[in-house]
């Protein structure tokens, strides 16, 4: 199993692009997560899905889109890239009921 | 919202030395999750306690679960180079098992 990948691992964008972060996973969680990271913020949920066709908000969703057309698949899209969105982000899924979460590598992205 | 304190936020210690970071709540926790994050990498889920005065061990690492659910307490024994990194706890949001909230983590220098 692959866990949970995600690409680009590393993107520079100006200012106003957009672009789509991927994420997929192969256990077959129902749970999907997407957080930013900053210096001294942790870990901060962006979107969540607890199933296909199903998305809810997290605590900063402002400027990003997510959708989950199937199981596996939950990509990310930056709408119109700013720098304020310069961070760390990272994809995690997990089984329903409370169960950890598996994170994936991470995506470095600047904007510019 | 919920909210879940820890501190420190950094602890610089002496390679062989103890090392142990506290995870607060005001309110009752259903459970609680240890993650380490080492530096430039990806959170990698450590434990889960779920019952009052819950302890459990890994090898140097001993994990606590308070008697009210309301603390945790991660103990490392005798540190080394490897436990460099950041160590967060996280509890799923209250009345739901689909987000969890973060700590900020408190960040781990081991000198050898």
């Amino acid at each position: 199993n692959a866990g949970v990948t995600q690409t680009p691992k590393f993107q520079v964008l100006k200012t106003g692009q957009s672009m789509t972060l991927q994420c997929a996973q192969d256990m077959n969680h129902e749970y999907m997560s997407w957080y930013r990271q900053d210096p001294g913020m942790g870990l901060r949920l962006i979107h969540y899905s607890v199933g296909a066709g199903i998305t809810d908000q997290g605590e900063v969703p402002n400027g990003y889109n997510v959708s989950r057309s199937t199981t596996e698949d939950f990509p990310l899209r930056l709408l119109s890239a700013a720098p304020s969105q310069t961070s760390v982000y990272f994809c995690a899924s997990s089984p329903p009921g409370g169960g950890p979460q598996y994170f994936g590598p991470g995506t470095r992205l600047t904007v510019t | 919202g919920q909210q879940v304190m820890q501190i420190p936020q950094y602890q610089h210690v002496q390679e062989g030395e103890d090392f142990t970071t506290y995870c607060n709540s005001s309110t009752t926790l259903s459970n609680i999750q240890w993650y380490k994050q080492r530096p430039g990498g990806h959170p990698v889920f450590l434990i889960q306690l779920v019952k009052s005065g819950e302890v459990k061990k890994q090898k140097r690492l001993t994990f606590q679960f308070g008697e009210a659910k309301k603390n945790s307490s991660l103990h490392i024994t005798a540190t080394q180079t490897t436990d460099v990194g950041t160590y967060f706890c996280a509890v799923y949001n209250a009345g739901n098992n689909r987000k969890l909230i973060w700590g900020l983590g408190t960040s781990l220098a081991v000198n050898p």
